[in-house]
C-alpha cells in the first residue's frame, strides 16, 4: 500500500514560534507538494519539489519555506508562525514528471496558531 | 482565481439517487482529475481523464470532459451514505507544472 505520512495530525503553536511539518512517502516518488486548505478557498499550493534539494514556489509561498534533503522527506517550515497560518496542511506526492499524475495525499496536519 | 470551479457548492440527495457534480476551468489542460475527501482527512484520487478523452468510467463513477466548453462532470450512480464527502476537481494546465484544485462540492447522501 502506498503511503504518505504526515508527522502530526493536530498541532497548537503560539504566534512567533517556528513550526516544522514533516512529510514522508514510501513510494520513491520524485514529486512532493505542500498545500493548505481553508474553507471557501479550496486547496492552495504553497511549495513543491521535483527532486532532492530542489524546490519551487507555489501560489502562496510567503511566510513558508521547505526542505528536501532526502527523496522521501519533504518538510514545511513556518519561520515565525502567525494566526493567519491557522489551517489544514496537506502533503502529497506523485510519480509522474511535471507533477501531472495522480497525487497521493497524507491525512493532513491541522495547525492552530494562537 | 481558481483554475477549476465546482458546481454546486453543496448537494444533498437520498440514497440510491444519482449525484452529478460539475467543474469548469479557464485554460487549456493536459488532464483533469477528480478527488474525494472525507471530513478532516486527506484527499483520495478517484479518476483521471486526459484532454483527448471524452468519457471515462470507474465502478459507479462516470466522468465526462468537454474541452470546447472547458468543463467536466462527475456522476456517481446509485449513491450510498458512504459516498458522503467533498469532491474536488483538479486541472493540470498545459502551461504549468502542477495541479490546481477547485473549492469542492460537499455531497451529502441521506440514508
Amino acid at each position: 500500500d502506498v503511503k504518505v505520512t504526515q508527522s502530526s495530525r493536530y498541532l497548537v503553536k503560539r504566534t512567533g514560534e517556528k513550526v516544522f511539518l514533516e512529510c514522508v512517502q514510501d513510494m520513491d516518488h520524485e514529486n512532493m507538494f505542500w498545500y493548505r486548505q481553508d474553507p471557501g478557498l479550496g486547496l492552495r499550493l504553497i511549495y513543491f519539489s521535483y527532486d532532492v534539494k530542489m524546490k519551487e514556489k507555489g501560489d502562496i509561498p510567503e511566510g513558508y519555506s521547505v526542505s528536501r534533503e532526502k527523496k522521501e522527506r519533504f518538510s514545511l517550515i513556518l519561520e515565525s508562525a502567525s494566526t493567519n497560518q491557522t489551517s489544514m496542511y496537506l502533503c502529497a506526492s506523485s510519480f509522474s514528471t511535471l507533477g501531472t499524475g495522480e497525487l497521493f495525499f497524507g491525512e493532513g496536519s491541522r495547525l492552530t496558531v494562537l | 482565481s481558481q483554475q477549476g470551479e465546482e458546481d454546486p457548492q453543496a448537494l444533498s440527495i437520498q440514497e440510491g439517487e444519482n449525484a452529478t457534480m460539475n467543474c469548469s476551468y479557464k485554460t487549456s489542460i493536459n488532464n483533469l482529475q477528480w478527488y474525494r475527501q472525507n471530513s478532516g482527512r486527506g484527499l483520495v484520487h478517484l479518476i483521471l481523464i486526459r484532454s483527448n478523452e471524452r468519457e471515462k468510467h470507474s465502478g459507479r463513477l462516470r466522468v465526462t470532459l468537454d474541452t470546447s466548453k472547458k468543463s467536466s462532470s462527475l456522476l456517481i450512480t446509485a449513491s450510498r451514505a458512504a459516498d458522503t464527502a467533498s469532491y474536488f476537481c483538479a486541472t493540470d494546465v498545459t502551461s504549468g507544472s502542477r495541479l490546481t484544485f477547485g473549492e469542492g462540492t460537499q455531497l451529502t447522501v441521506n440514508p
